[in-house]
């Protein structure tokens, strides 16, 4: 079974400073996607970036990029210029691809609190 | 405007109760999901419905009950439910192609039950 952990229950950064949220993971699997998803406080969670463990090349969707890690299962978030709209709950999610339908693993989540 | 809507938004029961959560998406996917969020816990996949057939059913205690009329409908029939129960339901929706899941999960905002 696949596990994800993020050791950082909270955070707090300044508005506009650069931030980094931690991942690892567990699993056997040499091909895999992983996620990380935004939940803000009206709690409708979306997803942020999207990785896929075949590409070398980090993910970036504008001020989000990831570090990606694969011999470390590590998968990290960076978030460059923070704004206070990005203060949610981050969850990190593991999914092994061919399966039917999405099942992500997730992990507990890292509260993330931009500070004006 | 959510694509994916969840009512009602905060529920009240005893454990002798029946009730259910309805979920429905607007987006024209065809997969939906239960999770099930818990305070400082990861989120748990409880069901899973592919082109309307179930798929998962992680060791869900019969309690729950889903059904999925077709493919923009869900709902979790709840009946005689215990203390713990008490989470933030999510549903979900995806688009799924033949080869597997995408992992893009859209969300609703999801449904505060509290049971006493």
């Amino acid at each position: 079974a696949q596990t994800v952990t993020q050791s950082q229950p909270e955070m707090s950064v300044q508005e506009a400073e650069t931030v980094t949220l931690s991942c690892t993971y567990d699993t056997s699997e040499n091909n895999y996607y992983l996620f990380w998803y935004k939940q803000p406080p009206s709690r409708q969670m979306i997803l942020v970036i999207r990785q896929e463990a075949y590409k070398q090349q980090n993910a970036t969707e504008n001020r989000f990029s990831v570090n990606f890690q694969k011999a470390a299962k590590s998968f990290s978030l960076k978030i460059s210029d923070s704004q206070l709209g990005d203060t949610a709950m981050y969850f990190c999610a593991f999914m092994k691809p061919k399966t039917s339908g999405s099942r992500l693993t997730f992990g507990e989540g890292t509260q993330l609190t931009v500070n004006p | 405007e959510t694509g994916v809507t969840q009512t009602p938004r905060h529920l009240v029961m005893g454990m002798t109760n029946k009730k259910s959560l309805k979920c429905e998406q607007h987006l024209g996917h065809n997969a939906m999901y239960w999770y099930k969020q818990s305070a400082k816990k990861p989120l748990e996949l409880m069901f899973v419905y592919n082109f309307k057939e179930q798929t998962e059913n992680n060791s869900v205690p019969s309690r729950f009950s889903p059904e999925c009329p077709n493919s923009s409908h869900l709902f979790l029939h709840l009946h005689t439910l215990q203390p713990e129960d008490s989470a933030l339901y999510l549903c979900a929706s995806s688009q799924e192609r033949t080869g597997g899941g995408t992992g893009e999960l859209f969300f609703g905002e999801g449904s505060r039950l509290t049971v006493l």
